[in-house]
């Protein structure tokens, strides 16, 4: 079964702290990897997407990580702000899998105290 | 990216009623899906629409439930046929990065649509 874990399933961190969020999948045969921001209620905004053959992929103060052989990536958020208070998700493409049909973690809850 | 529209945004539903819910894609695209997050938990694929041929739909999701519809490469309709209280959902219209945006793999998503049916 593809499954893919996100730890922790919610962080409270003061403004200003660099934090690193986890997720894991359990095949390591993936065609890309992408990271999403989704604010209570609403929609997902595409945050990065790292390709197989790609370690990093990094967008403002956001740098994603991939490291497939160990089934992990990380997402580290430099100098958090209230504003990144959000969930965020993870989510795998596998290869052999239909392009577009993703595999969700159940997220990380982020709160982002001034 | 693309800018992907959906209606309504939210809607509070009699139980046996149908809605049916609207996407629309600022640019052309082959694929896109239909994804439905329940509360409290994370996000499953309900079906791919494909212009010109009939919705794949996946385990546990089936047509005469969830009828999808896609006329043209720019627009996609979900509906969800009498509804019960477990079908009080966001569901969510997404789309494949085309060539013209780079063919990436890339998945963007709309804004979602907050079903609370009673």
């Amino acid at each position: 079964k593809q499954e893919v874990t996100q730890i922790p399933a919610a962080l409270s961190v003061p403004e200003g702290e660099n934090l690193v969020l986890n997720c894991s999948f359990t095949d390591s045969a993936i065609y890309n990897l992408q990271w999403f921001r989704q604010d209570p209620g609403k929609g997902l905004t595409s945050l990065l997407l790292i390709q197989s053959s790609q370690r990093e992929q990094t967008s403002g103060r956001l740098n994603a990580s991939l490291d497939k052989s160990s089934g992990r990536s990380t997402l580290y958020i430099a100098a958090s702000q209230p504003g990144d208070s959000a969930t965020y998700l993870c989510a795998v493409t596998y290869r052999g899998s239909t392009l577009g049909r993703l595999y969700f973690g159940r997220g990380t809850q982020l709160t982002v105290w001034p | 990216s693309a800018v992907i529209s959906q209606k309504p945004s939210r809607d509070i539903c009699q139980r046996g009623t149908s809605l049916t819910i609207q996407c629309q894609v600022d640019s052309q695209v082959t694929m896109m899906f239909w994804y439905r997050q329940q509360p409290g938990q994370s996000l499953t694929l309900i079906a791919t629409a494909n212009q010109g041929s009939e919705a794949t739909y996946e385990s546990g999701f089936v047509i005469d439930k969830f009828p999808i519809s896609r006329p043209n490469l720019t627009f996609s309709t979900l509906t969800v046929s009498n509804m019960s209280p477990e079908d009080s959902s966001i569901y969510l219209c997404s789309v494949l990065a085309s060539a013209k945006m780079g063919n990436t793999g890339e998945l963007f998503f709309g804004e979602g649509s907050r079903l609370t049916v009673l």
